[in-house]
């Protein structure tokens, strides 16, 4: 059984920091591996998605990186700000179940001014 | 384009109790997907829909829980009788048959069941 599980809980860094969020999962047999961000109130915004062929991909001041098979992937925000702080989540698509993805418990990011 | 729409956004009820919720997928989107997020938890897939087809329903607790997709667009979630550990945010998400990667969510409701 897939079990997703995201180091720290929680992290409250001074704004400019550059931070690093943890991902892990113990079924390397997944399709790909996303990481989302939630804002309270709000849904689910997909941030980067990285294909099980992939080793990281970029967006803006984003990096994740994949390693399917020691089964972690990280997530590097590079000089953090306050709008940065929210939930931010991983989730892994296994093989051969539809669109299921399974999450993470995620990390609460606080960046503080 | 307009998102995932979902209503209520809160809902208190006392245990035992009905609850039904409702969701208004992106349109075009074929599949629909209903989440159940636990405080401090991710995201946990109840049933996805695709069209008017359950594709996957194994982690929906039957006995309480169903779900109706009328005409392959309008989806409800119905709980009955509530438990107190159904207490979450219901989360509804979208998405094309051949993206299921890009899977669109909508903002939610969050049930206390007391």
């Amino acid at each position: 059984k897939q079990e997703v599980t995201q180091i720290p809980a929680a992290l409250s860094v001074p704004e400019g920091e550059n931070l690093v969020l943890n991902c892990s999962f113990t079924d390397s047999a997944i399709y790909n591996l996303q990481w989302f961000r939630q804002d309270p109130g709000k849904g689910l915004t997909s941030l980067l998605l990285i294909q099980s062929s992939q080793r990281e991909q970029t967006s803006g001041r984003l990096n994740a990186s994949l390693d399917k098979s020691s089964g972690r992937s990280t997530l590097y925000i590079a000089a953090s700000q306050p709008g940065d702080s929210a939930t931010y989540l991983c989730a892994v698509r296994p093989h051969n179940q539809g669109g299921k993805l399974i999450f993470g418990q995620g990390t609460e990011l606080s960046v503080k001014p | 384009e307009a998102g995932v729409a979902q209503s209520p956004r809160y809902k208190i009820i006392e245990k035992r109790q009905s609850v039904a919720f409702w969701c208004n997928p992106i349109s075009g989107h074929a599949t629909l997907y209903w989440y159940q997020q636990i405080l401090g938890q991710g995201p946990k897939l109840l049933i996805q829909f695709q069209n008017n087809g359950v594709v996957d329903d194994s982690q929906l607790p039957k006995d309480r829980f169903s779900a109706e997709r009328l005409k392959g667009v309008d989806s409800t979630l119905k709980i009955q009788p509530a438990k107190l550990e159904d207490s979450a945010v219901y989360l509804c998400a979208s998405s094309l048959v051949k993206r299921v990667d890009e899977q669109y969510f909508g903002p939610g409701t969050r049930l206390t069941v007391t």
